[in-house]
Order: structure tokens, then C-alpha cells, then sequence
């Protein structure tokens, strides 16, 4: 069965802290790796990882994909307090429609 | 820029009742997706929709539940018969389809509270 696993679950920090968030995964018929900030509402998109080692970056945020020991992080460096909210971690597979398979979230408080 | 739209954002039922949640995906995507969030827990997968048929459905989309996109923009999720445990957060997502491309966009939400 495929298994997403994020950790930590739940994480606090102040601001300016730089935090790493960890999703580790167990699936058949890889495609990507997702990432997800969740607000009050929809689940918005972060990165999509395909490949191993190439890091992907926007702003404060960057992610990278290890395949071989199949795990990502996603880096968040000088925090603000704008970046309070549910990390979701999703699998992609190739199979059918390309269903996507979530983590249970890391919840991320920056504090002032 | 084009975005994913649910309606209502909040709905209360009475257990038994049916209810349809509505969904607009992004206009020249492909593929449509239904996913729920009981209150704590992950977003689960509940069905993907192409080419008007259902291309995939998870074990929690049982014969309660149907889905159909009745003309070229809705996208809708019906319940039967509505059951305390259908509590949930519900979401639709769309995804272009286009080949390499394959980040799936989430709209904001029905919260359904079944009573």
C-alpha cells in the first residue's frame, strides 16, 4: 500500500528561524512528489519533484527529492509569521489518473 | 489567474438527506478530482473523473456516492443518503492533463456537517 509520512507533526518557531520539514514515502509506480501549504482552506502548490538531487526553489522556500532513500524536504528559511499553516507532503503515481496519495501535514506556528 | 471554485463553501444536512456539492474546475483541464478531510485528519482520495467517466475510485466512494459533470463546467459530487461520517471537508481539484504536467489545483472547499 502506497504510505506517505510526514514528520514533525506539529512544529514551533519564531520568526527568523529556518525549519525543515520531512516526508518520507513507500510507493509503487513513482511519478512525483508534492508539496502543499495548507491555510484555513484548498491545499495550495508548492513544488512538484521528479527527479533526485535537483532542488527546487521559490523565495524562502526550497525542496529536493532523494529517490534512493525516498524522502524529500522542503527547507523554510527566515520565517515569517505568514508562513503559519499545514505542510502536506502528496505522492503522484503513474498509474490511472494520477491519484494523488497525502501525508498527514506538518503543522508549522511561527511565532513573533 | 484561472482558479478552481466550490460551491456552497458550507453546508449542514440532516443524516439521510441527499446532498450535491459543486465544483468548476480550471476551464481546459482534463482531469477532475474529488478528495475529502475528515476534521484532524490527511486529505483522502475519493475519485478522478476523465473523458466523462470515472477513471479511478477509492474504496470510501461506495454506492452512496456518484459523481457527473453535467455540462462543460460543473463538476458535481452527489451523497444519497447522508451519513454522520460523511463530516467532512470535501475537495475538488482539476489537473491539466497535459503530458509532464501534472500538479493538481485545489478549490477552496465545501465544509459539510451532517447532522
Amino acid at each position: 500500500e502506497d504510505k506517505v509520512v510526514q514528520s514533525p507533526l506539529s512544529l514551533v518557531v519564531h520568526e527568523g528561524d529556518t525549519v525543515t520539514l520531512n516526508c518520507s514515502y513507500e510507493v509503487t509506480n513513482f511519478r512525483s512528489l508534492l508539496w502543499y501549504k495548507q491555510e484555513k482552506k484548498a491545499p495550495t502548490f508548492l513544488f512538484m519533484l521528479t527527479s533526485s538531487g535537483i532542488e527546487k526553489k521559490s523565495g524562502r522556500l526550497s525542496s529536493i527529492l532523494d529517490k534512493k532513500e525516498l524522502f524529500s524536504i522542503l527547507n523554510i528559511t527566515a520565517t515569517q509569521t505568514g508562513d503559519s499553516a499545514i505542510y502536506l507532503c502528496a505522492l503522484s503515481i503513474i498509474q490511472g489518473a494520477q491519484k494523488l496519495v497525502f501525508g498527514q501535514g506538518t503543522r508549522l506556528t511561527i511565532n513573533p | 489567474e484561472p482558479e478552481v471554485t466550490q460551491t456552497p463553501s458550507h453546508q449542514v444536512t440532516q443524516m439521510g438527506q441527499e446532498v450535491i456539492l459543486r465544483c468548476v474546475p480550471i476551464s481546459n483541464h482534463l482531469y477532475f478530482y474529488w478528495y475529502r478531510q475528515i476534521l484532524g485528519q490527511k486529505v483522502e482520495f475519493l475519485v478522478s473523473f476523465y473523458n466523462n467517466e470515472i477513471s479511478e475510485k477509492s474504496e470510501i466512494f461506495d454506492d452512496q456516492f456518484s459523481v457527473e459533470r453535467p455540462d462543460g463546467s460543473n463538476f458535481t459530487l452527489k451523497i444519497r443518503s447522508t451519513k454522520l461520517e460523511d463530516s467532512a471537508m470535501y475537495f475538488c481539484a482539476s489537473r491539466p492533463g497535459t503530458s509532464g504536467v501534472n500538479e493538481q489545483f485545489f478549490g477552496p472547499g465545501t465544509r459539510l456537517t451532517v447532522l
